[in-house]
């Protein structure tokens, strides 16, 4: 059963530039999260999505910043016209159900460097 | 609201001795806790999680950790690390009633002395 995928690995944007990054998750999870990592710190959740529903955005800043999960194919994370601001590590994390007990499954991560 | 405080963002420890890493939290509702890890330029990997029951919970990696109600704290420990442990680990709470969403503290970094 492969983990949770991300790609691409490595993405580097000019200011201005549209960022889209995204996430398989496991085999029979239908819940997905966005968190990011700014460097040196903690990661700060930013949206969580079940198939084709939006449950919580409370973390995705208010402009730029959008995300999705499709009946079919991966969740993206999209942001438009990128700032120095935006580079950080972005990591998408799947869990089979619902709830805070459930163990969230991590992917590898995005590294967004915007010049 | 929920917060989660790492209070040593760098410890180093000898090989083969122990490591205690503190977490402390702030919630107004009862909370999970879990301890996850991140080697380098990887994805966080869960090492153990307290749900309910027993205080003291055991993880992979010869990692436990003690839920401690009073003090609203979540240490974790191990008694002899090894080089292979250098990583970075970051405590994280979630709600018992909705709200998935994890919050972490900002993580520390241990490092592993031969």
């Amino acid at each position: 059963n492969a983990g949770v995928m991300q790609n691409p690995r490595h993405l580097v944007r000019r200011r201005g530039q549209e960022a889209r990054l995204r996430c398989s998750p496991m085999k029979g999870h239908s819940h997905v999260y966005w968190y990011r990592q700014l460097p040196e710190e903690g990661l700060k959740f930013m949206v969580y999505l079940q198939k084709e529903n939006i449950i919580d955005e409370s973390g995705m800043p208010k402009e730029r910043f959008s995300a999705e999960f499709p009946k079919e194919g991966p969740s993206i994370l999209r942001i438009q016209q990128v700032v120095r601001g935006d580079s950080a590590a972005y990591f998408c994390a799947s869990s089979p159900e619902a709830g805070g007990r459930n163990e969230q499954f991590f992917g590898p991560g995005t590294r967004l460097t915007v010049l | 609201a929920q917060s989660v405080t790492q209070l040593d963002s760098q410890v180093p420890v000898f090989e083969e001795a122990p490591v205690e890493l503190r977490c402390n939290y702030s919630s107004s509702v009862s909370v999970y806790l879990f301890w996850y890890v991140q080697y380098p330029n990887q994805g966080l990997q869960l090492l153990l999680k307290y749900l309910s029951g027993s205080t003291l919970v055991k993880g992979i990696n010869g990692f436990e950790a003690e839920f401690n109600k009073s003090q609203t704290s979540f240490h974790l420990r191990k008694p002899s690390v090894h080089i292979s442990d250098t990583a970075e680990y970051f405590c994280a709470v979630s709600d018992l009633v909705g709200n998935e969403k994890l919050t972490f503290g900002t993580g520390t970094r241990l490092t592993i002395i031969p």
